[in-house]
């Protein structure tokens, strides 16, 4: 049981490049959501989903975009990367009824 | 829309109590708690549904009151392993959404 995966660990953009951070869980939660977490701001919510087919935003989503076209995946995508998009990335789901489990996060570096 | 946490840090000896606020403008469906430690991702601690119930297991608890829109994450007797930033989240009444705090830092010493 492998919980929540998130890929990659590490990676460095230049600025004005896109990637996508992958996320997928197998414990069948509906819901899912991403963070990013910057020093002294703690966990901000970038996009959730309450279901395949269902985003929403969260408090930070501007620069990034989020589908759900299956119940495991939800893939985060920078559409054109920027220094201030330099954090850690956190996916987590939840099966509505009680905590939210973590990814072991991604570390992105915008230069 | 994030919740307001307080203290900001906070520094123990062993042994000694600790109490961690979390208030929010909105209304509240629920509250979460989760702690993280330097380099890892959070980890759940307990969630606490409107009713104002409180839970806890070992010497962590917490309690929510619904009408002031506020929870309290009570550790007693901390041990070194209690050292981290603990956040809580909230869920309001009109949505979905998980939003958290700021976190507290919390070190424990010997």
């Amino acid at each position: 049981n492998a919980g929540v995966t998130q890929t990659p660990k590490f990676q460095v953009l230049k600025t004005g490049q896109s990637m996508t951070l992958q996320c997928a869980q197998d414990m069948n939660h509906e819901y899912m959501s991403w963070y990013r977490q910057d020093p002294g701001m703690g966990l901000r919510l970038i996009h959730y989903s309450v279901g395949a087919g269902i985003t929403d935003q969260g408090e930070v989503p501007n620069g990034y975009n989020v589908s759900r076209s299956t119940t495991e995946d939800f893939p985060l995508r920078l559409l054109s990367a920027a220094p201030s998009q330099t954090s850690v990335y956190f996916c987590a789901s939840s099966d509505m009824t009680g905590g939210y489990t973590f990814g072991s996060g991604t570390r992105l570096t915008v230069v | 829309q994030q919740p307001v946490q307080s203290p900001q840090a906070v520094i123990l000896r062993e042994g000694e109590d600790a109490v961690i606020n979390c208030s929010s403008s909105k209304a509240l469906y629920s509250v979460h708690w989760y702690r993280q430690k330097h380099g890892e991702a959070p980890v759940f601690l307990m969630i606490l549904l409107k009713g104002g119930e409180q839970k806890g297991h070992d010497k962590i608890s917490a309690s929510f009151n619904e009408k002031k829109q506020q929870s309290s994450l009570y550790l007693t007797a901390s041990q070194l392993s209690y050292s981290g930033t603990y956040f809580c989240g909230t869920v309001s009444n009109s949505g979905y959404a998980l939003n958290f705090g700021k976190g507290t830092s919390l070190l424990v010493t010997p």
